[in-house]
């Protein structure tokens, strides 16, 4: 599987947009691109996710850039709820099993 | 949408016992799960892979003697942790892949079961 990276840790304002980078330069044509996040002590949240094409629902944006190696996860106006660890994960489809990286740490702040 | 429960919530458990943790697919059929365990600060770890009906398959440095997965139906897996030692304190959390259905995810995680070994 292609290898991610993201920023181990992030702080946001309450209210305003939360930006999260992940770089996924190795990624191969036919991989997607997973979200997902964990708040303290519950099971992992899956979020969004897309192939090429940026992906809005009603909890996140997805913006892939077009040599799609790197996307940004977008959370419009961050609550303090939205405190979690969040997941970039490069997947074949949605049938091949989940492997964690590290992912970021966001931090809601009042 | 999709449901994975897990049973017990947590549990603590003395030094040489064994402790049987239950997966559930509530409302579709889960023709493979998924056990990964996660320390304090760390990322999750998967451990194993299960198919109904069949063996399961464990991740490089997984013991499958002290970790025992059953898969016999569509909607349970349960993860047996063998003479448990203290260092087997962890977060436990199960995923189940269902069968079908597309343009969303496939596979759905449980809530955990905090695994504490005095």
């Amino acid at each position: 599987d292609a290898k991610t990276t993201q920023p181990p840790s992030m702080d946001c304002a309450e209210g305003r947009a939360a930006n999260l980078p992940c770089n996924h330069s190795t990624i191969s044509g036919n991989e997607y691109v997973y979200w997902y996040r964990q708040i303290h002590s519950q099971g992992p949240q899956y979020i969004i996710h897309g192939l090429k094409n940026n992906e809005t629902n009603e909890m996140a944006s997805l913006i892939i850039t077009e040599d799609r190696k790197s996307s940004t996860l977008i959370l419009p106006h961050a609550t303090l709820r939205d405190t979690a660890v969040y997941y970039c994960i490069v997947r074949g489809t949605s049938y091949d099993k989940v492997i964690f990286g590290p992912g970021t740490s966001l931090s809601v702040i009042p | 949408g999709a449901v994975v429960s897990q049973h017990p919530s947590r549990v603590i458990c003395k030094s040489g016992t064994s402790v049987k943790i239950e997966c559930r697919s509530l409302d579709f059929q889960a023709t493979t799960m998924f056990w990964y365990r996660q320390f304090p600060k760390q990322s999750l770890m998967l451990m194993a892979t299960s198919n109904e009906g069949s063996k399961a398959t464990y991740e490089q440095g997984v013991e499958k003697d002290k970790f025992l997965i059953n898969h016999a139906s569509l909607t349970l897996s349960t993860l047996t942790v063998t003479s448990a030692h203290p260092e087997d304190s962890s977060f436990y959390i199960c995923s189940a892949r269902s069968a079908g259905g597309t343009g969303t995810d496939t596979q759905y995680f449980g809530p955990g079961t905090r695994l504490t070994v005095l």
